[in-house]
């Protein structure tokens, strides 16, 4: 089985400064990682995507994450955020072994990011 | 319309109530989901139709019932809820061989 950790549950930062949300997972086999936003009274938007490649993959909105392994993190990164960037963000993660039928997603309990004027 | 699209948006109901809450995607995919988003709490997974069988059914309660009539459309059909039952619920689709699932805006129960 799977497992994500979201290390924070919220994370205050003013405006134009850098934030970093944190993300671990547990898993006995490859995964592939994903970041969603989720803005008030709406669903989930894919931010971005880790499966294979650079371990360095950037993202909507001017995000990035690093993939590491040994650490097992994929860590959410910004290094000038806006105040239209409040909002809360899911880490994700699905495991190589689904096969067949529809893959699934595990996902953390989430980060709430609020921008500060 | 484009993306996932979740109708009604906000629903009221009471515990003796039936309700559909209906998702259709205009992406081409073909697998579809409905998740329960709860204050405080992850998101926890109901249901999972690929190529419109059922392939999860995470210990849902039975006052929940899912239904696939194609690989556009999901419904979930709801009675006799409960107020714990008062949540955010969301729906997503797939392409089945690839990973990253697109979510409609969420329907806002509220049961009474």
């Amino acid at each position: 089985a799977q497992s994500v950790t979201q290390l924070d549950s919220q994370v205050p930062v003013f405006e134009e400064a850098p934030v970093e949300l944190r993300c671990n997972y547990s898993s006995s086999v490859s995964v592939y990682l994903f970041w969603y936003v989720q803005y008030p009274n709406q669903g989930l938007q894919l931010l971005l995507k880790y499966l294979s490649g650079s371990t360095l993959v950037k993202g909507i909105n001017g995000f990035e994450a690093e993939f590491n392994k040994s650490q097992t993190s994929f860590h959410l990164r910004k290094p000038s955020v806006h105040i239209s960037d409040t909002a809360e963000y899911f880490c994700a993660v699905s495991d190589l072994r689904s096969s067949g039928s529809a893959r699934q997603l595990t996902f953390g309990s989430g980060t709430q990011l609020t921008v500060l004027p | 319309e484009t993306g996932v699209t979740q109708t009604p948006r906000h629903l009221v109901m009471g515990m003796t109530n039936k309700k559909s809450l209906k998702c259709e995607q205009h992406l081409g995919h073909n697998a579809m989901y409905w998740y329960k988003q709860s204050a405080k709490k992850p998101l926890e997974l109901m249901f999972v139709y690929s190529l419109e069988e059922r392939v999860e059914n995470n210990s849902v309660p039975s006052r929940f019932s899912p239904e696939c009539p194609n690989s556009s459309h999901l419904f979930l059909h709801l009675h006799t809820l409960q107020p714990e039952d008062s949540a955010l619920y969301l729906c997503a689709s797939s392409q089945e061989t690839r990973y990253e699932q697109y979510f409609g805006p969420g329907t806002r129960l509220t049961v009474t």
